[in-house]
């Protein structure tokens, strides 16, 4: 079982604050890692997909990096806002399409 | 285009009775996946199906099983319940089966939230 660390479990910061998340995996076996946003009651939405060490990938005020070398990733969000309230959770892809979650970290942004 | 759908969204169950989850995933997708989430875990991988066969499976008690049908559609199984079966089970859908395209998108469905009493 591979291990894919998260941090922090979870978060509160006020709205307009800036804020950044962790996910760990292994290093070795990588085939791409993913970061999805889940809000209550509904489906885990697909945020990114990155598959090269150095990649950068962003989506308006979301943006995240990843060092496989070092395994881990970054997740960043510039000037939070309430609708941004999620949990966020990181998935380490294997060969075999195999997702290993992380347990998330749980965002919520105050008004 | 409709997204990946799972029923029944909620279910109660008695221990020691079976059930069986259904997901639909989204049209020309032929892989379908699924997770178990029980608080404080993190989404945990049951099995995956691509073209009615299962390619992969995680580290759960053969209670656990599940097919796919030629519309891809599949079914997880889960006999004998327990109590610690309590959980969301999740299914998601890719286009290509795993390791085939690594970063391949998976979508997913908002899941069954299963208890055992």
């Amino acid at each position: 079982i591979l291990n894919v660390e998260q941090s922090p479990q979870s978060l509160h910061v006020q709205e307009g604050d800036s804020t950044n998340f962790t996910c760990s995996f292994p290093s070795s076996n990588f085939y791409a890692l993913h970061w999805y946003r889940w809000e209550t009651a509904k489906s885990p939405e697909a945020l990114f997909v990155m598959t090269l060490n150095g990649d950068e990938k962003k989506k308006g005020r979301i943006s995240a990096t990843l060092n496989t070398k070092e395994g881990y990733s970054y997740l960043y969000i510039k000037g939070s806002q309430p609708e941004d309230s999620a949990t966020y959770l990181c998935a380490f892809e294997t060969g075999a399409n195999n997702l290993f979650f992380g347990t998330g970290t749980r965002l919520t942004v105050i008004p | 285009k409709a997204g990946v759908t799972q029923t029944p969204r909620y279910l109660i169950k008695t221990r020691g009775q079976q059930v069986t989850l259904s997901c639909s995933p989204i049209s020309g997708h032929r892989s379908v996946s699924w997770y178990q989430q029980t608080p404080g875990q993190g989404l945990q991988f049951l099995f995956e199906y691509f073209s009615e066969t299962q390619r992969n499976k995680g580290n759960f008690p053969g209670r656990f099983s599940g097919r796919q049908f030629s519309n891809s559609r599949s079914e997880m199984n889960v006999s004998t319940l327990e109590l610690g079966d309590s959980a969301l089970y999740l299914c998601a859908s890719s286009q290509e089966a795993g390791g085939t395209f690594p970063g391949t998108e998976a979508f997913f469905g908002q899941g069954t939230r299963l208890t055992v009493v």
